[in-house]
């Protein structure tokens, strides 16, 4: 079974600054997707970041930026120059390429911003 | 285009009741995906349905059931509410299976 885990319940960070929120999954499977999605407290999911396994290349979205170890099975996620809208909780997600059904998300992150 | 939508956004029952939540999917987005959200359990998939059928189903009781109509919109029905059915439940589309879910803004569910 394909296991999520964010050890960190709870990230803080100063406006401007960087942050690092971290994810670690299980799985046997060597094609897969993983995600960062981010759930403000409007609580609608918004996808900030993707990543296919079968790229080593760490995939970027402006500001947001991931560092993907597919041996060590580590997928973390890098906020550049924080914003108090960045305040959120961040979900780390992974699903097979095959079935999108199985979508497996962490316990998610909570992080503040602090002006 | 518009987003996903749910509807209602917050619901009270009490327990034994049955409770009926409706998800529309972006237009042109034919899977739509159910999630149960709760403190203790964080995010659990429930089911997906494409092209009107039911594709897969998460580890939930039969109380649970879902269908999706022939205009892609989709209801999840639960039956017998317990107290621990509270929680958001979470509608996500995407034009298939394979593809990105878009997510709406959830129905808080409270059960008394």
């Amino acid at each position: 079974a394909q296991t999520v885990t964010q050890s960190q319940p709870e990230m803080s960070v100063q406006e401007a600054e960087t942050v690092t929120l971290s994810c670690t999954y299980d799985t046997s499977e060597s094609d897969y997707y993983l995600f960062w999605y981010k759930q403000p407290p409007s609580r609608q999911m918004i996808l900030v970041i993707r990543q296919e396994a079968y790229k080593q290349q760490n995939a970027t979205e402006n500001r947001f930026s991931v560092n993907f170890q597919k041996a060590a099975k580590s997928f973390s996620l890098k906020i550049s120059d924080s914003q108090l809208g960045d305040a959120a909780m961040y979900f780390c997600a992974y699903r097979p390429s095959y079935n999108n059904n199985d979508m497996r998300f962490g316990a998610g992150t909570r992080l503040t911003v602090k002006p | 285009k518009a987003g996903v939508t749910q509807t209602p956004r917050y619901l009270i029952k009490t327990r034994g009741q049955q409770v009926t939540l409706s998800c529309s999917p972006i237009s042109g987005h034919r899977s739509v995906s159910w999630y149960q959200q709760t403190p203790g359990q964080g995010l659990q998939f429930l089911f997906e349905y494409f092209s009107e059928t039911q594709r897969n189903k998460g580890n939930f009781p039969g109380r649970f059931s879902g269908r999706q109509f022939s205009n892609s919109r989709s209801e999840m029905n639960v039956s017998t509410l317990e107290l621990g059915d509270s929680a958001l439940y979470l509608c996500a589309s995407s034009t298939d299976t394979y593809n990105e879910q878009f997510f709406g803004p959830g129905t808080r569910l409270t059960v008394l």
